[in-house]
């Protein structure tokens, strides 16, 4: 076990509503990022959040929004839900900004009807 | 920029044969790289790692040596067992600050090891 959790673990949203999910980071972690995996695919780097600044991000539009709390804790939000945006959501979590070593959270299944 | 080639699933063993799942990469500069596993239902776990050229990672008899001259980051067990059915990806860490640190990551490839 990673020590990464995520809530919830499976969501389901009608599409137009607005989502939620959060992460708690590995003890001593200060370093967050958010992934995306669909259905059979790899997953796909959303963004990355360092002591609560937003520290690169991909190819996402901006209704994919996030946080990082003083305790390194962090958000995901998106707005304007569309059906593609269902999928696997998943937090890692590294020791610094510059780590080699990520580590994952059981995830989030968010499906959009 | 930055890629990472897996090579296609499914692949389908019996118990005991040896597992090869072939990666390659393109990147500039001294990269990392990772295999990530993931069980039926459940999240990414970090299978083994490498950080620099002629590095071998290993772990639960699993093993990758980072090829700096074939660019490549080949995934090996002599012997695989059932419970080592799972989807596998390779992933890469780029050297530079900033964007470039994401993890890139291959397709994935699914593995079924029958008894």
């Amino acid at each position: 076990e990673t020590g990464v959790t995520q809530s919830p673990t499976h969501l389901i949203k009608t599409r137009g509503q607005q989502v939620t999910l959060r992460c708690s980071s590995q003890s001593g972690h200060n370093t967050v990022s958010w992934y995306q995996q669909a259905l059979g695919q790899g997953p796909q780097f959303i963004f990355q959040y360092y002591r609560e600044e937003e520290n690169g991000r991909g190819n996402f539009p901006p209704r994919f929004s996030g946080l990082q709390f003083p305790n390194y804790s962090s958000e995901l939000n998106v707005n304007a839900l569309e059906l593609d945006d269902s999928a696997l959501y998943l937090c890692a979590s590294s020791p610094t900004r510059a780590g080699t070593e990520a580590f994952f959270g059981q995830g989030t299944r968010l499906t959009v009807v | 920029g930055n890629s990472v080639t897996q090579m296609e699933g499914p692949v389908t063993l019996s118990e005991e044969a040896f597992l090869t799942i072939n990666c390659t990469y393109t990147a500039t500069g001294y990269p990392s790289l990772f295999w990530y596993v993931q069980y039926p239902g459940e999240g990414l776990q970090l299978l083994l790692k490498a950080t620099k050229a002629d590095d071998k990672g290993s772990n639960k008899g699993f093993e990758a040596t980072y090829r700096k001259e074939t660019t490549s980051f080949h995934l090996e067990k002599g012997s695989v067992q059932v419970s080592d059915s799972a989807v596998y990806f390779c992933a890469l860490r780029g050297a530079r600050a900033g964007n470039n640190r994401k993890l890139i990551w291959g397709l994935g490839t699914s593995l079924a090891v029958n008894p």
